[in-house]
Parts: C-alpha cells; structure tokens; sequence
C-alpha cells in the first residue's frame, strides 16, 4: 500500500525554526514528486511547492519562495518542509502529497502536519 | 498567482445531480488537460476524484464526472448522497510550471 505518513502536530513560538517531515512507503521513493499543500485554519488548499526526489529538483510557488525550504533525504524515503524563522501566519495543516509529475494529480496525501505558532 | 474561481457553497437533495464550476484562465485551466478534483471532509485529508479533467481514479464513483470548455472545468455529481456533503476543490497545472488550486465550494446535501 502506497502511504505517506507525516510528523506528528508542532507548537512553537515565533521566530522559532521547524522542520517537519512525510515519510513515504510502498513505492520507489525516488521516482514521484513529493508536494506541500497549506491550509490555514478554516480556508482553501494553498501549493507549496514540490520537489522530485530522485534527483531534489525542486520547484515553489511565488507565494513561498524564500518563506520555506523544501528538501527530501532519499535514503531514507522521507521529504522535509522547514521555516527557519516562523509567524503566527504560519499557523496552518501542512500536508504532503505524491505525484507523478509537477503537472499531475496528487494522490495519495499524508495524513497533514498541524503546525501553530503563538506567543 | 491568483487561485481558480469556484462558487462558495452549491447544494442539492439526495438523488438530485449538481455541478461545481472551476474557472480560470488560459494560462491554467483552459491552457492543460490537467485539472484535478478533490474531495474533503471536515478534519481530514484531501482525496482525489478527478484527475487530468475527466478520469476517475480506481474507487472513486461513477456518480463524479468532470469535464472542460474553455478556462472553465467542471465537476458534476449524480444521484447525491448524504456522504458527498463536502467541501471540493479544483485544480490545474500552470504556465508557470506551479499548481494552483480553486478557492473550494462547500456541497451540502439537504
């Protein structure tokens, strides 16, 4: 069965750094893009970005870019999403999710990350 | 990048069919044959309907059906049930080579 299985809920405070994690089985890790979807409390799914294992291509939307760091460790089948300096606007569900291309549907998804930033 | 347009809430009685609208522009929608649709219940993840605007992955209904004219896709479901009561997004590949998701439409099953 093909999984992605995501670390547990985190609660930091701002300006703190975080990096959190989806682990990937069932399936040649490095062969499908591993993306980042945010959903803010309460709102619509925001893309990431999305990187490509097998070789850490990897690509961010506008909105992110320099606001995370996408990264994946294949020898250990596992994708990283981290901030070095949070917001409280970062407070949100991250989940992961794998496809095929940059292009392509995602499926399947991780079961989501609850990151909440408070002072 | 501003996300595609989809209407805020649609609703419908059981058995009765409805159709969400994802509207974007021809840098996006109406640009790829690459729009998806999700399904998502409160509190869990996003779960694949409709892939590459009209395929429908193994598991999935055949009751959701997805479709494309223009910079606008759509995605119909048939014959409602109280289970399809759900919030729904869109999806479509970019020229930018991003993905970039509609604003979702909240499905209440009267």
């Amino acid at each position: 069965e093909v999984q992605l299985v995501q670390s547990g809920a985190e609660v930091k405070k701002p300006g703190e750094s975080l990096k959190i994690s989806c682990k990937g089985s069932g399936y040649s890790f490095t062969s499908y893009w591993i993306g980042w979807v945010r959903q803010m409390p309460g709102k619509g799914l925001e893309w990431m970005g999305i990187i490509y294992p097998g070789d850490s291509d990897t690509r961010y939307s506008p909105s992110f870019q320099g606001q995370v760091t996408i990264s994946a460790d294949k020898s250990i089948s596992t994708a990283y999403l981290q901030w070095s300096s949070l917001k409280a606007s970062d407070t949100a569900m991250y989940y992961c999710a794998r496809s095929t291309t940059i292009a392509n549907w995602f499926d399947p998804w991780g079961q989501g990350t609850l990151v909440t930033v408070s002072s | 990048q501003s996300a595609l347009t989809q209407p805020a809430s649609v609703s419908g009685s059981p058995g009765q069919s409805i159709t969400i609208s994802c509207t974007g522009t021809s840098s996006d929608v109406g640009g790829y044959n690459y729009v998806s649709w999700y399904q998502q219940h409160p509190g869990k993840a996003p779960k694949l309907m409709i892939y590459d605007v009209s395929k429908r992955p193994s598991g999935v209904s055949n009751r959701f059906s997805g479709s494309k004219s223009g910079n606008t896709a759509s995605l119909t479901i048939s014959g409602l049930q109280a289970e399809d009561e759900a919030d729904y997004y869109c999806s479509s590949y970019t020229s930018s080579s991003t993905v970039v998701f509609g604003g979702g439409t909240k499905l209440t099953v009267l």
